[in-house]
């Protein structure tokens, strides 16, 4: 079975600065994706980031990038430029590339805090 | 944003009680999902459905059902609801390899609290 690992439950950021969310997974599939969820105080669970496995480029959207080692097993997550807005849980999430109807296995999350 | 809605957004029940969470999506995905999200446990697949009237069950699927007779919906139903149910419920939905960014993204609904007691 998958399993996914975010070893920091709490991380602290003042705004504008850099911060990196730790991701490690527990895989032995070769194809898979890997995604960074996050989820703001309103709940809602949002999209931020994906990375196919088989895909050596580093995906990067706008601020949000990631850090990828396949053979580490290792998805962090780099926020540039942190704002306020940036305030939530993430979660790191893996699913098997087999078909549709994967299930997506989260880690247990990261409650990210950016100080004005 | 998807279209994709959650009914009741907030519930409290009584221990016993049977009760049915419902998510409609208007993006006619073929793939929808329930998830539960608990402190210290992040989200967990409780069941899911590949297609009207075929779905299958997730890693913790016990004391729950679900039903989808129509594209768009996808029924949850605690059929006695026990405290241990309490809990964050989300829907999510995805299509296979036709989303613009390459498919198998799934996306959420804003969630329903159900609190039972």
């Amino acid at each position: 079975a998958q399993t996914v690992t975010q070893s920091q439950p709490e991380m602290s950021v003042q705004e504008a600065e850099t911060v990196t969310l730790s991701c490690t997974y527990d895989t032995s599939e070769n194809n898979y994706y890997l995604f960074w969820y996050k989820q703001p105080p309103s709940r809602q669970m949002i999209l931020v980031i994906r990375q196919e496995a088989y895909k050596q480029q580093n995906a990067t959207e706008n601020r949000f990038s990631v850090n990828f080692q396949k053979a580490a097993k290792s998805f962090s997550l780099k926020i540039s430029d942190s704002q306020l807005g940036d305030t939530a849980m993430y979660f790191c999430a893996f699913m098997r590339g087999v078909g549709g109807s994967e299930k997506l296995v989260f880690g247990k999350g990261t409650k990210l805090t950016v100080n004005p | 944003d998807a279209g994709i809605t959650q009914s009741p957004r907030h519930k409290v029940t009584e221990t016993g009680t049977p009760v049915t969470l419902r998510c409609h999506q208007t993006e006619n995905h073929r793939y929808m999902y329930w998830y539960r999200q608990d402190p210290g446990h992040g989200l967990r697949l409780i069941h899911y459905s590949y297609g009207v009237k075929d779905t299958d069950k997730g890693e913790v699927s016990d004391g729950y059902s679900v039903s989808r007779s129509k594209t768009e919906d996808f029924l949850l139903t605690l059929e006695s609801a026990t405290s241990s149910q309490t809990s964050v419920y989300f829907c999510a939905i995805s299509e296979f390899g036709t989303s613009g960014r390459g498919g198998y993204e799934q996306y959420f609904g804003p969630g329903t609290r159900l609190t039972v007691t």
